[in-house]
């Protein structure tokens, strides 16, 4: 069984471009999470999926970030416009319920110059 | 709030010595306690969990963890290192498995440095 799958590994771009993360989650997860770890800070949630609704996005530092789940498959967190802050590393986790362990991807590592 | 700290930012052991890394938590109730690892070009992978039960866990890749609640630490530990415990390992707490509260609280992680 594959496990969560993160798109692109790395990205470099501009201040004030737009960046757009892609995740697939492990087949049949409902619950799909996203993470950041910004430079020497700690992990820090983002939101929460269960399918396609938002269940928790309180950690969305502004309205610069969205996150989607169309048809509760794949996700996408867009950034626009970037800002140097906003470099990091972005993981995604996939949960089959929301008691169950999440499985984490290998992150997207974003630098903003 | 609740609160994940790890007081060691970075360890360096030995080949085949003891480790132990700290972890402390902040949270009213019994939290679900979580260690991850990310090793150099990896995601993070769960080592161990404490949902209830059993204060001494047991997890993958001979890794243990004891929570004390008393102390308010759920430290691992392994008896032998390897090489290939070379990594990053966060302590993570979460306050529910059942409510949108399932999002996990992670503390800043500790360098794992392994001296030949």
């Amino acid at each position: 069984e594959a496990g969560v799958t993160q798109f692109p590994s790395h990205s470099v771009i501009e201040k004030g471009q737009t960046v757009t993360l892609r995740c697939d989650p492990i087949s049949g997860h409902d619950n799909l999470y996203w993470y950041r770890r910004v430079m020497g800070k700690e992990i820090k949630f983002l939101l929460h999926f269960v399918k396609e609704s938002k269940q928790d996005e309180s950690g969305m530092p502004n309205n610069r970030f969205l996150a989607e789940r169309t048809g509760g498959t794949y996700s996408t967190l867009k950034v626009q416009p970037a800002e140097l802050e906003d470099s990091g590393v972005y993981f995604c986790a996939s949960s089959r319920t929301q008691r169950e362990t999440q499985y984490f991807g290998p992150g997207t590592r974003l630098l903003v110059l | 709030a609740q609160s994940v700290t790890q007081p060691d930012i970075h360890i360096t052991v030995s080949e085949g010595a003891s480790l132990e890394l700290r972890c402390n938590y902040s949270y009213g109730a019994t939290p679900y306690l979580f260690w991850y690892v990310q090793s150099p070009g990896q995601g993070l992978q769960l080592l161990l969990k404490y949902f209830s039960g059993d204060t001494l866990v047991q997890g993958i890749k001979g890794f243990e963890a004891e929570f004390k609640r008393s102390q308010s630490s759920f430290n691992l530990r392994k008896p032998s290192v390897h090489w290939s415990d070379a990594a990053e390992y966060f302590c993570a707490v979460a306050r529910e498995l059942y409510s949108s509260a399932s999002k996990i609280i992670f503390g800043s992680g500790t360098r794992l440095s392994i001296r030949p």
